[in-house]
Order: structure tokens, then sequence, then C-alpha cells
């Protein structure tokens, strides 16, 4: 079973980058064929996609999002990071990351609050 | 991207079936067999239950089914239980090479 930990400030100035990192274990990370998303849920609202990186580093992001948003990947530390730059208000949201485009195994989420 | 569009709820009583129903486009739903649906609890991470229209993970209870006709995808929880109780997601894949997801819908066993 892959499990998947994200981990970063809880707490982000507006302007400044908003940076989580996910840690992958209990399984491979890079055998191919993988791809690890991000998606976040803006606070009693729905799951909002932002992109993901297949082991290779090639990225896809949410329209919406791509100008401010970096997703990369780190296959000897089995993790992959994500990074908001111009952060507002409306970016505090629960972020998650997953395996896979299907999103067959989550993180426990965690809440990143936009204020100052 | 413009969002799937799903009800904003249903609900049944225990031993009932139900169905929510994820429309798209041909872009999305209708061009790829690669729909998804995911639970999800009150405070709680997503879990994927159903996955390309109709495959179900290990472990998850064949009471859920999913299907597809077109643009529109479909969740079906047979033998409804309270435990099913929760907010239902689908999500696909699309011509851009990217996913998107509905907007949710509420499950309340009566």
């Amino acid at each position: 079973q892959v499990q998947l930990q994200e981990s970063g400030p809880g707490l982000v100035k507006p302007s400044q980058t908003l940076s989580l990192t996910c840690t992958v274990s209990g399984g491979s990370f890079s055998s191919g064929g993988y791809y690890w998303s991000w998606i976040r849920q803006h606070p009693g609202k729905g799951l909002e996609w932002i992109g993901n990186i297949d082991d290779s580093g090639s990225t896809w992001y949410n329209p919406s999002l791509k100008s401010r948003v970096t997703i990369s990947v780190d296959t000897s530390k089995k993790q992959f990071s994500l990074k908001v730059r111009s952060v507002t208000a409306a970016d505090t949201a629960v972020y998650y990351c997953a395996r896979g485009t299907n999103m067959i195994d989550w993180g426990q989420g965690t809440l990143v609050t936009v204020s100052s | 991207q413009s969002a799937l569009t799903q009800p904003a709820s249903v609900s049944g009583s225990p031993g009932q079936s139900i169905t929510i129903s994820c429309t798209g486009t041909s872009s999305d739903v209708g061009g790829y067999n690669y729909v998804s649906w995911h639970q999800q609890h009150p405070g709680k991470a997503p879990k994927l239950m159903i996955y390309d229209v109709s495959n179900r993970p290990s472990g998850v209870s064949n009471r859920f089914s999913g299907s597809k006709s077109g643009n529109t995808a479909s969740l079906t929880i047979s033998g409804l239980q309270a435990e099913d109780e929760a907010d239902y997601y689908c999500s696909s894949y699309t011509t851009s090479s990217t996913v998107v997801f509905g907007g949710g819908t509420k499950l309340t066993v009566l």
C-alpha cells in the first residue's frame, strides 16, 4: 500500500510563495508510468485539480493556475513538490497529494492559510 | 476547463439503490474511459471508489459500480448503508492531458 504525506508551512503571507512537499512511502516511486498529482479543496467547497508530474519530470497544469504553479519531482528522495507563487486569500485551502491521474492513493491533506 | 456537472445532493433509504450522474463533454467524459469516482467523509481525505469508468480498487465493496453512456458517467450504490453517507466526486481525464472534477454530490442516507 502506497502512502503519501504532505508537509510544509500551514501559514503563508499574501504575495509570497506557498511550498509543499509530498513524501511517498511503501511502494515504487519511479518504476515507470506513474503520475503524481496535487489537488486542493477550498473550505466547504469541492475538489480542484492543480496539476501533475510524471517520474521523468513532465508536467501538466490546470489552465486557471498554470501561470503561478510549478510542480517538481525528486525521485531519489521519493518526493514531489508544489509551489504556488503570489498567493492571496483565495489560495487558502486543504492541499492534497495523490498517486496517478486516477488518484488511486491520497495523502491526508494539509491546510494552508494565506493571511498576514 | 469547466467542471463536470453533478447533482448537488441525492438521498436514499437503507437498502435502496441510488445513482449519481456526472456530465461532461466529448473532450473529457465522452472522449476517454478514464472516469473516476471518489468518496469523501467530513474532515477526511477522498478515497477512490471507481476508476476507468467501472473498475473497483481492491477493498472497495461490490455495492459500488460505475458506468458511462456518451458524455455522462454514473455511480450506482446498491444496498445503501449508513456509512455510505458522504460527498462523492467524479473526475475525468481530458483532451488537454489535464484532469477535471465534478462539483460534488452530497449523499444522505435517510
